[in-house]
Parts: structure tokens; C-alpha cells; sequence
């Protein structure tokens, strides 16, 4: 069964303290690794797509990187403004547009 | 390239009752998928359609339904709703290279 695991639940760190976010996954054929932020109240939006091992994608202060077990959000000298939840999702080959979320972390970023 | 709409926003309810919610994707993209999304529960994959279809089926009871019309707008409904069934909805709309661009939700409330 498709799964995907995100660790830690919550994350608290000060303003410019860099850290990881973690994403576990088992999937039969990754077509694609995704990571979304969602803001409380508002639907999840799309920050990147990870394709196979190796695979890095940067956009501002957060980088994504994908091995064939996991995936790490890494966020280089956080803002308060990137308080968020950060959700994992996986596509398999074969499912279409079905995609497994994880629960999530919920960052929160204090100046 | 105006977002993923949908209504309403708020949507309050009695047990027994039956709702109908609404979504328009981004124009051009003929894929809809639709999540329920709980504290407990996280985001939960319920079906995808495209092309008037039905392509993908999440783990839902029979009393979650769907379609989508010749114009890629989408409609979910669900019958004989119970209290457990208060969360929110989201639509996602599917883009060209898998990743989904959300929409803002309905929030249902069964009382």
C-alpha cells in the first residue's frame, strides 16, 4: 500500500535557524514526489515536483531534495512569513491524478 | 490565469441532508480531483475526473459521488451526511506535468 510519512509533526525554530523536514515514502512506481505549504484556512499550494533519485529543486529559502526512500524539504535561514504546514504527496505510476498526502509538519518560525 | 474556484465557501448542515459543492479549474486543465481534508484524517484522496470521467476512486463510501461537465467544471455530492462527515473539501485542478493547483475549500459543518 502507498504511504508517505512526515516527521517531525511540529517543528518550532528562531528566525534564520536552518533545518529539515522529512518525508518517508513507499509507493509501487514513483511517477512524482510533490511538496505543498498550506496556511491555516487556505488550500495547499504547490511548491515542487521530484521526479527520481537525485533530483534537487531550489525556490527561495527552501530546497527538495528525493532518494529512493525519502525526501527532505530543507529550509535555509526561515522567516516568520514561512510558518506553515508543509505537505508531502506522492503519485504513483499507475494511479492517475491519485495522490497519497502525508499529515504534514506545521513549522512555526518565531522572529 | 485566474485560480481554482469554489462554492460555496461555507456550507452548514444537518445530519440526513444532502450537499452539493462546486469547483472550477484553471482554464484549460480538463483533470479535477477532489480531497477531504480533517485534523485526524489529514488529506484523503476522494476520485478524480477527467474528461467527463471518472478515473480514479479513493476509499470513500458509495454516499460520495461526483462528476464533471463538458466545460471541465466539477460537482461533488454527498448523501445521507453524518456529523463525521464535517471537514474540509478541497478541488484540486491537475496541470500538465502532475502537480495540482488547490483551491480555497468548503468548509462543511454537520450538525
Amino acid at each position: 500500500e502507498d504511504q508517505v510519512t512526515q516527521s517531525p509533526e511540529a517543528l518550532r525554530l528562531q528566525e534564520g535557524e536552518s533545518s529539515s523536514l522529512n518525508c518517508s515514502y513507499t509507493v509501487s512506481g514513483l511517477r512524482g514526489l510533490f511538496w505543498y505549504r498550506q496556511d491555516p484556512g487556505k488550500g495547499p499550494e504547490f511548491l515542487f515536483t521530484l521526479y527520481s533519485a537525485g533530483e534537487e529543486k531550489e525556490k527561495e529559502r527552501l530546497k527538495a531534495t528525493l532518494t529512493k526512500k525519502e525526501s527532505f524539504l530543507h529550509i535555509t535561514a526561515p522567516k516568520p512569513e514561512d510558518s506553515a504546514t508543509y505537505l508531502c504527496a506522492v503519485q504513483a505510476r499507475t494511479g492517475g491524478f491519485k495522490t497519497i498526502f502525508g499529515a504534514g509538519t506545521r513549522l512555526f518560525v518565531k522572529a | 490565469k485566474a485560480g481554482v474556484t469554489q462554492t460555496p465557501r461555507y456550507l452548514i448542515k444537518t445530519r440526513g441532508q444532502q450537499v452539493t459543492l462546486s469547483c472550477s479549474p484553471i482554464s484549460g486543465h480538463r483533470s479535477v480531483s477532489w480531497y477531504q481534508q480533517t485534523p485526524g484524517q489529514g488529506l484523503q484522496f476522494l476520485f478524480e475526473y477527467f474528461s467527463e470521467t471518472q478515473r480514479n476512486k479513493g476509499n470513500f463510501p458509495g454516499r460520495f459521488s461526483g462528476r464533471q461537465f463538458s466545460n471541465s467544471r466539477s460537482e461533488m455530492n454527498v448523501s445521507t451526511l453524518e456529523l463525521g462527515d464535517s471537514a474540509l473539501y478541497l478541488c484540486a485542478s491537475n496541470g500538465p506535468d502532475n502537480e495540482q493547483f488547490f483551491g480555497p475549500g468548503t468548509r462543511l459543518t454537520v450538525l
